[in-house]
């Protein structure tokens, strides 16, 4: 099994240039997250997901937005890229949710924003 | 503001002492709370989850929980350099699962 695959895995845009963190899944899980990790920071919780056509808002998710079109797949948008949303990004997927604890991450994408 | 707030280290300890990793949280609706482990440039993992008072034990790994404090800790015993990691402290609330900025531990041989 793949897990959680994100892509891509590097990537460097210019201010108001505009991406998408594609985030794919091959666990059948419900529950889907988007972080960002700052240097020496934890992860702060961006959009989440609990299941196809659900999506709802973390702790910072301003400049960002999310689909769940699929069960499999979690794309985020950046718009409008500034260089505070320079960081390290990780996808996550949960079979049952956050009360158990079992995030998978995927191997995170590093964003910079010159 | 559901803070979660760990000491950020390093924390430096010989091959085969105990490591002792303290974290509070500030949100007292938590309802699990969780360790994972970071190694340099890689993505968190869970080592440990702890949902009701006192302890529990998973091998070398050993998390506490104290609600009543809002304290929960990770007693890593018999530490070896291949535990040299950043760890991190979650607690959950609803589908909010809030980390610490996690504590750097390293291992010295």
């Amino acid at each position: 099994n793949a897990g959680v695959t994100q892509t891509p895995k590097f990537r460097i845009l210019k201010i108001g240039q505009s991406m998408t963190l594609q985030c794919t899944q091959d666990m059948n899980h419900n529950y889907m997250y988007w972080y960002r990790q700052d240097p020496g920071m934890g992860l702060k919780l961006i959009y989440y997901s609990v299941g196809a056509g659900i999506t709802d808002k973390g702790e910072v998710p301003n400049g960002y937005n999310v689909s769940r079109s699929t069960t499999e797949d979690f794309p985020l948008r950046l718009e409008l890229a500034a260089p505070s949303q320079t960081s390290v990004y990780f996808c996550a997927s949960s079979k049952t949710g956050g009360d158990t604890g079992e995030l998978f991450f995927g191997e995170g994408s590093r964003l910079t924003v010159l | 503001q559901k803070e979660v707030e760990q000491n950020s280290g390093p924390l430096s300890v010989p091959e085969g002492a105990i490591a002792s990793l303290n974290c509070t949280y500030s949100d007292r609706g938590s309802q699990s709370f969780f360790w994972y482990r970071q190694y340099s440039g890689k993505s968190p993992e869970l080592i440990m989850s702890i949902y009701s008072n006192g302890d529990k034990e998973d091998g070398r790994f050993t998390a506490q929980l104290n609600k009543a404090s809002q304290y929960v800790s990770l007693l890593i015993r018999d530490s070896q350099p291949s535990d040299s990691a950043t760890y991190l402290c979650a607690a959950y609330n609803n589908n909010d699962m809030r980390f610490g900025a996690g504590t750097r531990l390293t291992v010295k041989p």
